[in-house]
């Protein structure tokens, strides 16, 4: 079973900061927020990842809480080409077995 | 010059067929997986090869065999195709190397409906 718990859908404007939260109390103080995201039809897609500090690439920003039981996916300035299912998922191992495990994700609406 | 590709996009067949799926990677990667997402949208692993070892299989049914002829490659075989096997199957890869900053490619999925 996946570990994180997401909203099923968000809606956002078109040019706005897209926030996307993600609940994750169980996890452990070796794992690390995954996240992906699924656009119509396409295979998922890497968005960017981190452990305990915030992160920032050309995609987005990843703000993980203090205590690491919950994160944020950040899309500054989202456009209509960001509608997608977006996954958050914590690394269950680690090694040669790892797999991930999707949740259901946030359904994200970016409205024109 | 795509990431990982999988062949073909689409497949449609008959109850009780047999069919394969192909998958190839020219990342260099040495691990491969084999992902299955139904019609709920629920994404879930099947299988993971690392350079060509069956490495994860999660209680799939017999009738679905993978086949690693080489690290760049991961083909899924489907034997006697059941209705509940139409779903779109998705091929990963990445790099195996154990460390715990892992990113997964995806292709472009395979759409296979079962009639």
């Amino acid at each position: 079973d996946a570990k994180t718990t997401q909203p099923p859908s968000m809606d956002c404007a078109e040019g706005r900061a897209a926030n996307l939260p993600c609940n994750h109390s169980t996890i452990s103080g070796n794992e690390y927020v995954y996240w992906y995201r699924q656009i119509h039809s396409q295979g998922p897609q890497y968005i960017i990842h981190g452990l305990k500090n915030n992160e920032t690439n050309e995609m987005a920003s990843l703000i993980i809480t203090e205590d690491r039981k919950s994160s944020t996916l950040i899309l500054p300035h989202a456009t209509l080409r960001d509608t997608a299912v977006y996954y958050c998922i914590v690394r269950v191992e680690k090694g040669r077995d790892d797999k991930i495990i999707f949740g259901k994700g946030t359904r994200l609406h970016i409205l024109p | 010059d795509t990431a990982v590709s999988q062949t073909p996009k689409y497949l449609v067949t008959q109850m009780g067929n047999d069919k394969s799926i192909k998958c190839e990677q020219n990342l260099g990667h040495d691990t491969m997986y084999w992902y299955k997402q139904d019609s709920k949208k629920f994404l879930k692993i099947m299988f993971s090869y690392n350079n060509k070892e069956l490495i994860i299989n999660e209680t799939v049914p017999n009738r679905f065999s993978p086949k690693s002829p080489d690290k760049a490659h991961l083909n899924l075989h489907i034997n006697s195709l059941e209705l509940g096997d139409s779903a779109v199957y998705f091929c990963a890869s990445s790099s195996g190397q154990g460390s715990s900053v892992e990113t997964q490619y995806f292709g472009p999925g395979t759409r296979l409906l079962v009639l």
